[in-house]
């Protein structure tokens, strides 16, 4: 039969690479953005947040880059583990509400 | 390392009884969420909730769902006549502050309506 769901766009890497997540946002009044991983069966943990008065924030091994102009996002992870394999879900925020809106996801796979 | 915690883990029941899911936000926190996942599918922000009342609310928190902070550490999302389609993750999760603040999620609590 057929499957019912989302189909979530797919990113394999070999272990030690750089992997690079992207992430499109919809509403330009959005000005805080957060990249979450979740792992099966979890729920999703912070891994790094931006403002929009940025355009680039370093964490360990991570770095978020924002561009306001196409409103796009993205998530780089240096030296790619196997742990690093989940999914990862962009969201974004408007400083006028609270909730957060999450994108699509990446389904990210660590070959080792 | 403070975390948000949530009970049961896993909660399955009939359609139409109700269920009360149960979250223990980070203790300093002041704000407080719902999320839920449908398998497969994206995160969706249900209710948030400060100072003992909803801040804000999505167009699927409808009359079915209430919010309550019954003491000063737990925080419940009750449904009151599950459906087929109540089934998913719930997520809670809790803020220092409302704006631009990161949101810490618990594990979730899988729920199955049968």
């Amino acid at each position: 039969g057929e499957s019912v769901g989302l189909h979530l766009p797919t990113l394999s890497v070999q272990e030690g690479d750089n992997s690079i997540i992207n992430c499109a946002y919809s509403n330009s009044a959005s000005d805080y953005f957060i990249w979450y991983k979740q792992e099966s069966g979890k729920g999703p943990q912070f891994i790094i947040d931006i403002r929009s008065n940025m355009d680039k924030r370093q964490g360990q091994r991570v770095t978020v880059l924002l561009n306001k102009t196409v409103k796009h996002l993205s998530l780089q992870i240096a030296a790619t583990q196997p742990g690093d394999s989940a999914v990862y879900f962009c969201a974004e925020n408007k400083a006028s509400g609270s909730r957060l809106t999450f994108g699509e996801g990446t389904q990210l796979t660590v070959n080792p | 390392e403070p975390e948000v915690t949530q009970t049961p883990s896993h909660q399955v029941t009939q359609m139409g009884q109700e269920v009360i899911l149960r979250c223990v936000p980070i203790s300093n926190h002041l704000y407080f969420y719902w999320y839920r996942q449908i398998l497969g599918q994206k995160v969706e922000f249900l209710v948030s909730f400060y100072n003992n009342e909803i801040s804000e609310k999505s167009e699927i928190f409808d009359d079915q769902f209430s919010v309550e902070r019954p003491d000063g550490s737990n925080f419940t999302l009750k449904i009151r006549s599950t459906k087929l389609e109540d089934s998913a993750m719930y997520f809670c999760a809790s803020s220092a502050d409302r704006i631009q603040e990161t949101q810490y999620f618990g594990p979730g609590t899988r729920l199955l309506v049968l």
